[in-house]
């Protein structure tokens, strides 16, 4: 079976303090590892999207990683704006045609930075 | 790019009455979308998915008779709650997507209260 595992679960970070948020998946033949920021009362903002091991994507504050086991989201000087929770997703290969669509979410880590 | 709209945003009805929501992409033909219920401080559960002209694929335990879906265009999907019951309130949140190698767009929910 499909599982992602997000950690910490909540994190407090001082406005400009970098960190990293870890995603642990096992999945059997991964499609693509999806990152989302999902704010208060709103629907998930897609982030990126990475295919295979090594591969890294940048987008502002924020750059994402991929190994074979795990991803990270790092998160460079961050802004009180950047307070959400940041969801991972895994999207598995030999689902059949239904199945090789669906997202298997982690919890989400909820993030907080003060000014 | 990639707008999904989702409507009502929240709604509040009597426990008996059936509620439809509907799921519009703005900019792209959806040939896939999917049906997710959250609850408070947890992920994102899928319900359904579903692609049109065709019967959606329901989640195991996932009543479908209990949760109608309808995607009978490329760019609208709805979900018909029918006899909402208390235990049916939850945040529901809709995504779609035009390619099997493209990410999952998300609507901003819709907050469902059965009184």
């Amino acid at each position: 079976e499909d599982q992602v595992t997000q950690s910490p679960e909540a994190l407090r970070l001082q406005e400009g303090e970098s960190s990293s948020l870890n995603c642990s998946y096992t999945v059997s033949g991964l499609r693509g590892l999806f990152w989302y920021r999902q704010d208060p009362g709103k629907g998930p903002e897609f982030l990126f999207t990475l295919y295979s091991a090594g591969e890294e994507k940048e987008k502002e504050r924020l750059k994402a990683t991929l190994t074979k086991k795990e991803s990270f989201l790092h998160i460079t000087a961050p802004k009180p704006e950047d307070s959400a929770t940041y969801l991972c997703a895994v999207q598995a290969n030999d689902r059949g045609l239904q199945g090789a669509q669906k997202l298997v979410f982690g919890q989400g880590t909820r993030l907080t930075i003060n000014p | 790019g990639a707008v999904v709209s989702q409507h009502p945003s929240w709604v509040i009805c009597k426990s008996g009455t059936s509620v439809k929501i509907e799921c519009r992409s703005l900019d792209f033909q959806a040939t896939t979308m999917f049906w997710y219920r959250q609850f408070p401080k947890q992920s994102l559960m899928l319900m359904a998915t579903s692609n049109e002209g065709s019967k959606a694929t329901y989640e195991q335990g996932v009543e479908k008779d209990k949760f109608l879906i309808n995607h009978a265009s490329l760019t609208l999907s709805t979900l018909t709650v029918t006899s909402a019951h208390p235990e049916d309130s939850s945040f529901y949140i809709c995504s779609a997507k035009q390619f099997s190698n493209q990410p999952q767009h998300f609507g901003d929910g819709t907050r469902l209260s059965i009184l």
